[in-house]
């Protein structure tokens, strides 16, 4: 088991449907994270939160709307995706972010089918 | 470095034998290194992680290397196990006040032969 939960573990979504993911991590950590991976590939980073406040955007397309209702939680709103949108979507948290580079702590992730 | 596409390097190790797992990394200001394991059906677990300072640092039954000059990493795997059987990834990120910008190398397959 991770200290970092994500819900749902699956999820399957036409192009119309407006979804959210949900990541829940409870170690006090400041910075939080999405990262998409496809099938065979590595994760590669969509968005940071640092103190709750969005820092960086991989210029990820605007279907894609993360939100960050306090320290513990992360969301990311989905919309009008299309089907190569298909991934497994990883939430991570890291210690605060003041310290310069601390370990990544991952959840299993949401495995995501657009139709 | 770029992804070697559908096809992972895979390295095939007996049980209870050494492995080692090899990664280049790109950004000569990158000051923190990292590796993870990946089972099927879960995300990355951290292994071990690194500071530029530093070119060797131990862990339970795991060393991580670095070396800058040739912006070279890797792991040892002392003794391993079916368990250990898993995809690797190394990461890199540079010094940033905003978080880690890790960025995950294209990894490699580990397989235990028992």
């Amino acid at each position: 088991d991770t200290e970092v939960t994500q819900t749902p573990k699956h999820l399957v979504m036409g192009m119309t449907n407006k979804k959210s993911l949900k990541c829940e991590q409870h170690m006090g950590h400041r910075a939080m994270y999405w990262y998409k991976q496809k099938a065979k590939k590595p994760p590669e980073l969509m968005f940071v939160y640092s103190y709750e406040k969005l820092s960086i955007n991989e210029s990820v397309p605007s279907r894609f709307s993360p939100e960050c209702p306090n320290s513990s939680l992360l969301n990311l709103h989905l919309h009008a995706l299309q089907p190569e949108d298909s991934a497994l979507y990883l939430c991570a948290s890291s210690q605060d972010p003041d310290t310069f580079n601390s370990p990544l702590h991952f959840g299993n992730g949401t495995r995501l089918t657009v139709t | 470095g770029e992804s070697v596409g559908l096809h992972l390097p895979t390295l095939s190790v007996q049980e209870g034998d050494n492995s080692i797992i090899n990664c280049a990394y790109s950004n000569s200001a990158s000051d923190y290194f990292i590796w993870y394991k990946q089972e099927s059906g879960k995300g990355p677990q951290f292994i071990i992680d690194i500071r530029s300072n530093m070119d060797k640092r131990q862990g339970q039954r795991v060393t991580v290397l670095l070396n800058k000059t040739v912006k070279h990493l890797s792991l040892q795997i002392a003794a391993t196990q079916p368990g250990d059987s898993a995809v690797y990834f190394c990461a890199e990120a540079p010094l940033s006040p905003y978080g880690n910008k890790l960025v995950f190398g294209a990894g490699t397959i580990l397989r235990v032969k028992s």
